[in-house]
């Protein structure tokens, strides 16, 4: 069954280093999402991006962060100096053919800002 | 925007029912579904889309309530597997390019 690949699964940086999440979604889908997950809390989302368009952000997404699909199979999620209260657990997911498909998400990638 | 869920923890005995709750102060255009167990990514168990529609996975199911703009998700015969906190996210008619979450369950199963 296809699924939601993400790379790597634990990032550790310094604060104030540029990271790079990276994201496969599954290949016939269309829409593509950034969630993050603080330990302990709920899922919030982050951005939503189709045919390589922002579509919606969150207020959590502000000039730091950025997205990108590079080519036809990844997407990534920048963050160009990152602060402490960026460690989280960051999800990527997809869905196939319009907004109110199922989203699959990714297994995350843990982001530790030290 | 945030949906809100009750209870907020459950604590059951193998074979027992549940029931979480989700509403919303704003008209739906959809509510997911995901169970997340700890450490890992929240997994997908079922997507509502109609008023009034009800939907079943297993002896999981889930039923919609457009004119209160509620959902509740129903596990019957509950099982050990069952176990982890229970997300609904909710797409609003205005918003509906984005998945909102509401804060969780979390279900406990004991033997």
């Amino acid at each position: 069954e296809p699924e939601v690949t993400q790379t790597p699964s634990h990032q550790v940086t310094q604060m104030g280093q540029e990271v790079i999440l990276r994201c496969v979604p599954i290949s016939n889908h269309l829409y593509f999402y950034w969630y993050r997950q603080i330990l302990g809390q709920k899922v919030e989302f982050l951005v939503s991006f189709y045919n390589n368009e922002i579509s919606e952000k969150s207020e959590i997404f502000d000039d730091q962060f950025s997205v990108e699909r590079p080519d036809g199979s990844n997407f990534t999620l920048k963050i160009r100096s990152t602060k402490l209260e960026d460690s989280a657990m960051y999800f990527c997911a997809s869905s196939q053919g319009s907004w109110a498909d199922t989203q699959y998400f990714g297994p995350g990638t843990r982001l530790t800002v030290l | 925007q945030q949906p809100v869920q009750s209870p907020q923890a459950v604590i059951l005995r193998e074979g027992e029912d549940a029931v979480i709750n989700c509403s919303s102060s704003k008209a739906l255009y959809s509510v997911h579904w995901y169970r997340q167990k700890h450490g890992e990514a929240p997994v997908f168990l079922m997507i509502l889309l109609k008023g009034g529609e009800q939907k079943g996975h297993e002896k999981i199911s889930a039923s919609f309530n457009e004119k209160k703009q509620q959902s509740s998700l129903y596990l019957t015969a509950s099982q050990l597997s069952y176990s982890g906190t229970y997300f609904c996210g909710i797409m609003t008619v205005q918003g509906a390019q984005k998945l909102v979450f509401g804060q969780g369950t979390r279900l406990t199963i004991n033997p």
